[in-house]
Order: C-alpha cells, then sequence, then structure tokens
C-alpha cells in the first residue's frame, strides 16, 4: 500500500503566522485527504484535493483559512492560515491504499502559541 | 454527522472479548474500522460494504447491518497489542469516498 511522508512532524508557532504542512506519497493517486484531529478527539475531513483542480472542503472550513496545493498527482501541502491558539491540533494527510481502506501520514502535531 | 460509537471505552484482561458498536442516523455506502495507538496515525483494520457482510481479521471481525445503519467490531481472546483506540469511518453513496468518523472507543488490554 502507499508510503505517506508527512512533514513538519510537529512545530510550535505564533498566533497569526502560517504553517504549510506536506504529505508526499509514494505512488501516484488520484484524491488526498487533509483531517484534523484535535487531542483526545476523533478526525475531521478538512478537504479533499484533487490533482489539476480546486480543493473541496467541507463545512466550516474555509479555503482562505486552510489554501491546498495539489501540484501532482505524488504531492500536496496544507497551509494553515493566521494562526490561533484553537487551530492547535494534529493533522493528517490521507490517501486510499492500493488495496481497500485508507493510509494515514504520520501527523503533524501544531501548537499556536 | 457523525457516527455513533458506543462503548466510548473498554478494559480487559489478556484472554477477554470485546464488542465495539459504530451507528449511523444517514444511510451507509461502507463502514471503515481504524487502530489508532496513542501518538500515531490510524490503521486500516477493514471494511465492510453494504449487503450485511461479516468479514474478519486474525481474532478481529466485524458485520454490517445496512438496513439499521450500524456496524460492529469483534475483537476474540484480545491480547496486549490491541490497545489503542478505534474508530470507524462511514462513507454514503455518491461520497463513499469522503469518510465520517466516530467518536473513538479506547480499549487498554491489560496483562
Amino acid at each position: 500500500s502507499a508510503v505517506i511522508s508527512q512533514k513538519p512532524s510537529r512545530d510550535i508557532c505564533q498566533r497569526g503566522t502560517s504553517l504549510t504542512i506536506q504529505c508526499q506519497v509514494d505512488s501516484q493517486v488520484t484524491m488526498m485527504f487533509w483531517y484534523r484531529q484535535q487531542p483526545g478527539q476523533s478526525l475531521t475531513l478538512i478537504a479533499t484535493a484533487n490533482q489539476g483542480s480546486e480543493a473541496t472542503y467541507e463545512s466550516g472550513f474555509v479555503i482562505d483559512k486552510f489554501p491546498i496545493s495539489r501540484p501532482n498527482l505524488t504531492f500536496s501541502t496544507l497551509t494553515v492560515s493566521n494562526m490561533s491558539p484553537e487551530d492547535s491540533s494534529i493533522y493528517l494527510c490521507s490517501v486510499e491504499r492500493q488495496g481497500p481502506g485508507y493510509t494515514f501520514g504520520s501527523g503533524t502535531r501544531l501548537t499556536v502559541v | 454527522q457523525q457516527p455513533v460509537q458506543s462503548p466510548q471505552a473498554v478494559i480487559l484482561r489478556e484472554g477477554e472479548d470485546a464488542v465495539i458498536n459504530c451507528s449511523s442516523s444517514k444511510a451507509l455506502y461502507s463502514v471503515h474500522w481504524y487502530r489508532q495507538k496513542h501518538g500515531e496515525a490510524p490503521v486500516f483494520l477493514m471494511i465492510l460494504l453494504k449487503g450485511g457482510e461479516q468479514k474478519g481479521h486474525e481474532k478481529i471481525s466485524a458485520s454490517f447491518n445496512e438496513k439499521k445503519q450500524q456496524s460492529s467490531l469483534y475483537l476474540t481472546a484480545s491480547q496486549l497489542s490491541y490497545s489503542g483506540t478505534y474508530f470507524c469511518g462511514t462513507g454514503q453513496s455518491g461520497s463513499a469516498r469522503q469518510l465520517t468518523f466516530g467518536s473513538g472507543t479506547q480499549l487498554t488490554v491489560l496483562p
């Protein structure tokens, strides 16, 4: 199944700044998914990123706050913009496995101070 | 709307059995099950598609009742390695590739 390299693994950022998270997949995939997971909580889908088109955002998430790029079939970035302490969370990317189910990146633990 | 999982937490001794339930208010096309250990990414366990099938993975199996929009995960003769948080992820017809994850069930297996 696909292997995902996600960077950075963690970061501490000042409020008002932005952080870009990268996910590199070792095979070509049609869709990439971005999730947020607050500590001890479930995973919430932020958006779905298709190569060559704009990302599709879920209710409660907007492009200005979470811009996504998908320049090719193996790479995507998620930017968390104008951060506040409420953005402190774990962010994960995910892709479909070559079999059933999904594979997740190792996550980016973001703390906003 | 997020699927509801029960119980929220369960503590077992090695060798005991457990059942985790996942219930949705919406018609489902698929149900996924994942296990997440502390500080790690969720790991895929199995998928069930509508049709009321039951699948197995070593001593972990699951069922899917399409009419009731419910799925259950069965862990038999639990091992220490089964400890973690279990999430169901549901997919609906028309958007089956976008999963909505349940609230999670924290499973602790003690020696």
